[in-house]
């Protein structure tokens, strides 16, 4: 069965600074997504890494794909507060999606 | 023009009771899910159909049964509502995996579901 496990589960940052959230997964997949999630608001999907060494960039975050480690990281660098959400990591594999526990950020000034 | 809607937003009900929440999507994707969404913010996925056939149904109670019509719509329908039912309940869809292109998940906004 296909495992997502997502560290660390809660992070508070102060702005500026810089910080990796892990991502790693039990069995071989198709695609590994990134995606954010607000209170009360559905999922956006952040980045699509579909294969060995993807690298994505969008404005503070980047995500990178290492599929020999089973292995995803999401860094985030200089945080402001709109940063402040949930963010989860997803493998997917033939159309079968599963979701980490999710990193809940908080970005103090 | 919203890509995935579910309907109702929010859904109130007694223990006991049997309700629906209604899902569409106009993407021309292949494939619908449903996931749960519980109180500590997990998401488990529930149902998937591809074309209106089943391939996904995970360790749900029989009391959830999923309906698809056609391949645009994926209802859910509930009976016998518990107090551990009341989670955030997401449809969503895809293209199927063997159809190359956009990969992403759209997701609808979502529907939460209180048992009182």
């Amino acid at each position: 069965e296909l495992k997502v496990e997502q560290n660390p589960l809660f992070l508070s940052m102060q702005e500026g600074k810089n910080y990796t959230i892990y991502c790693n997964y039990s069995t071989t997949s198709d695609r590994l997504y990134w995606y954010r999630q607000d209170p009360g608001k559905s999922l956006e999907s952040l980045f699509v890494l579909l294969s060995n060494g993807a690298v994505k960039q969008e404005g503070r975050l980047m995500a990178s794909l290492d599929t020999k480690a089973r292995l995803s990281t999401l860094h985030i660098t200089a945080a402001v507060h709109d940063l402040s959400a949930t963010y989860f990591c997803a493998v997917d594999r033939d159309n079968d999606m599963r979701f980490g526990a999710g990193t809940r950020l908080t970005v103090k000034p | 023009d919203t890509a995935v809607s579910q309907t109702p937003k929010y859904l109130v009900t007694q223990m006991g009771n049997d309700k629906s929440i209604k899902c569409e999507q106009n993407l021309g994707h292949d494939t619908m899910y449903w996931y749960k969404q519980d109180s500590k913010k997990f998401l488990k996925i529930m149902f998937s159909y591809n074309n209106k056939e089943l391939i996904i149904n995970e360790t749900v109670p029989n009391r959830f049964s999923p309906k698809s019509p056609d391949k645009a719509h994926l209802n859910l329908h509930i009976n016998s509502l518990e107090l551990g039912d009341s989670a955030v309940y997401f449809c969503a869809s895809s293209r199927y995996r063997d159809r190359p292109g956009d990969y992403g998940y759209t997701f609808g906004s979502g529907t939460r579901l209180t048992v009182v």
